[in-house]
Parts: C-alpha cells; sequence; structure tokens
C-alpha cells in the first residue's frame, strides 16, 4: 500500500514567520508532487508541483522535494493569517507522473497567529 | 470561465437508492478523477479516465460505477451496495501526464 505521512498538527506559527510543512512517500517511483491547499468545507487547490530534487519558489511559496530520502516540503513565508488551511501533500502513482491518480497525504492544519 | 463543474453541492440517498453525481469540465482535458474525502482524512482514489470510453478502478472503486462517454463529463454513481457512503466526493480533471489535477466544488453526500 502506497502512502504519504504528514503531521496532523494543528501547526500554529506566528504572523510573519516561516511556516515549515512535511511530508514523507513510500513509493519510490513517484516522478510527480504536488501540495493543495484546503480551506475548511472547500475544496483542494493547487499551490505547488514540483518534479525534480531541489527548490522550486513562486511568491512566498518553497517547494523542496529529496527522492532519495523519499521527502517533499513546503516552505510559507511571511505567513498570513489568510494561510490558515490544511495543506495536503499529494504524489503520483507509480511513474505515471499522476495520470493514474495522486495519493494523499492526510493533511496538515496549519494556523497563523495575528 | 474554464473549470471544473460538480453537481449538486449537497445530495441525500436513502437506503437502497443510487445516486449519480455530475462532473463536468470545459478545459479540455484528458483526464479526470474522482476523490472521496472523510472528515480528518486525505483523500482516496476511486476511479479515473484517462481517455473517453476508458476507465480504471482506484483504491476503493467498489461500490461505485462510472462512464466517460464524453470528454467533458465523468459521471460517479453511488449504488446501494457501498454502504458507507456518506464523504465529500471531489472530482479533478488534468492534462494527464505529470501535469496537475485541479479540482471542482464537491459534492456533500448524506445518508437520509
Amino acid at each position: 500500500q502506497k502512502e504519504v505521512e504528514q503531521n496532523s498538527g494543528p501547526l500554529s506559527v506566528p504572523e510573519g514567520a516561516i511556516a515549515s510543512l512535511n511530508c514523507t512517500y513510500s513509493d519510490r517511483g513517484s516522478q510527480s508532487f504536488f501540495w493543495y491547499r484546503q480551506y475548511s468545507g472547500k475544496s483542494p487547490e493547487l499551490i505547488m508541483s514540483i518534479y525534480s530534487n531541489g527548490d522550486k519558489e513562486d511568491g512566498r511559496f518553497t517547494a523542496q522535494l529529496n527522492k532519495a530520502s523519499q521527502y517533499v516540503s513546503l516552505l510559507i513565508r511571511d505567513s498570513q493569517p489568510s494561510d490558515s488551511a490544511t495543506y495536503l501533500c499529494a504524489v503520483s502513482r507509480g511513474d505515471g507522473g499522476g495520470a493514474d491518480g495522486l495519493t494523499f497525504g492526510k493533511g496538515t492544519h496549519l494556523i497563523i497567529q495575528p | 470561465d474554464g473549470g471544473i463543474t460538480q453537481s449538486p453541492k449537497y445530495l441525500f440517498r436513502k437506503e437502497g437508492q443510487n445516486v449519480t453525481l455530475s462532473c463536468e469540465q470545459n478545459l479540455n482535458h484528458d483526464a479526470m478523477y474522482w476523490y472521496r474525502q472523510d472528515p480528518g482524512q486525505g483523500l482516496r482514489l476511486i476511479y479515473y479516465s484517462q481517455i473517453v470510453n476508458d476507465f480504471q478502478k482506484g483504491d476503493i472503486a467498489e461500490g461505485y460505477s462510472v462512464s466517460r462517454e464524453k470528454k467533458e463529463s465523468f459521471p460517479l454513481t453511488v449504488t446501494s451496495a457501498q454502504k458507507n457512503p456518506t464523504a465529500f466526493y471531489l472530482c479533478a480533471s488534468g492534462q494527464g501526464g505529470n501535469q496537475p489535477q485541479h479540482f471542482g466544488d464537491g459534492t456533500r453526500l448524506s445518508i437520509l
């Protein structure tokens, strides 16, 4: 059974600080990695995608991937109260890149304290 | 506007009843997916389709059925064989390959 593990939290971070969210996965064949943000009662919204080892930055968000360690992370700089949400890590199933669907973690509940 | 439309937003099922959830996309995406989310849980894959007239089972397909007669549409039927149907159902689509999936607003299904 392919798994994606996340700390469920809640993770509490002061406004303006850096929030660090982590994810590990079990399928070594996975090629594509995604972070989704989900507000309570809403559907997931894509935040970042990453496909190769290293860092990828987009505005206040940085995704980090280490395939050798099977580890993905998301950094949120200058955290805002509007960043308070559940963050879902998603990993492609096998080597299909995601076309065969994604395996999701249970999510980390992030709270930004004003 | 381009997007993924799911309907209805809320649905109630009686004992022994089949219900169908609608998912339509106008993004010209080849691949479409159905996921189920239970409270405090991640999403679990029910069915997916990479091309018209073809679909594959995901991890929890028992008690569900789908069809893909048109590129734009991927309806999900929750049959009476699904004994615990109460959940948040999410439809997604993507261009296939390693491209990300985008989600509709979801349908909340409850048992009467």
